[in-house]
């Protein structure tokens, strides 16, 4: 596909499970973003791939949280012993060059919901 | 602390006229700025930019206005369509993007 695909779609967990949300970006796209985006908020930043290395993981709220490309392609954002406050839209985006100020494309995101 | 403010939650503008959605921030250190336009169950699409160094930037119906003295940029939209109804996000950046919470826009027939 011509876009930045994220699967799945929703995901519903029981409190304590772990998760792992997938993002595949745009073909030959060096940068890859997560986003966490909580109900009536604004994306917030997770972390930052350039190619198959995390330059920037500032972003993740928990040592729980964990992200991979290993490949510089496809990247997995893993939640363990999910909470309830894990709760919220987790958006992907990708940009054509290895800079943080081009324009980047986002995925549809994941609904998770943690029970 | 909210480093990129959308004050107003939702707008509701008539066809035909100028929608203005508004945004404050207050990093000094934010050097490009960025408009998104989202969708019901889509991700954010990018509209619009401009970098520091610029007061304005137009694109067709969009332009951004930046007060760098103000922290202060606006997106004006016209004539405003019933297609530019969705949730309009602006966003800053000196290392990561910082968005704002967002603002609602409903156009109106």
């Amino acid at each position: 596909g011509a876009g930045v695909s994220q699967s799945p779609r929703y995901k519903v967990a029981k409190r304590g499970q772990d998760v792992a949300l997938r993002c595949d970006p745009i073909s030959g796209h060096v940068s890859l973003f997560w986003y966490q985006q909580a109900l009536g908020q604004g994306p917030e930043f997770l972390t930052y791939f350039q190619n198959e290395a995390q330059l920037d993981k500032s972003g993740l709220p928990s040592d729980r949280f964990f992200a991979e490309r290993p490949e510089g392609s496809v990247s997995t954002l893993k939640i363990q012993r999910t909470q309830q406050e894990d709760s919220a839209v987790y958006l992907c985006a990708s940009s054509l060059e290895g800079t943080l100020f081009n324009e980047q494309f986002f995925g549809p995101g994941t609904r998770l919901t943690v029970l | 602390d909210q480093q990129v403010k959308q004050n107003s939650p939702s707008l509701s503008v008539q066809e035909g006229r100028i929608s203005i959605l508004n945004c404050d921030y207050t990093n000094s250190m934010f050097d490009y700025f960025l408009w998104y336009k989202k969708y019901p169950a889509e991700g954010p699409t990018f509209l619009i930019s401009i970098s520091s160094i610029k007061d304005k930037n137009e694109d067709g119906r969009f332009t951004v206005f930046l007060n760098k003295s103000a922290k202060h940029l606006s997106l004006h939209i016209v004539p405003s369509q019933p297609g530019d109804s969705a949730v309009y996000f602006c966003a800053a950046s000196a290392l990561e993007l910082v968005f704002g919470q967002g603002t609602r826009l409903t156009i109106n027939p």
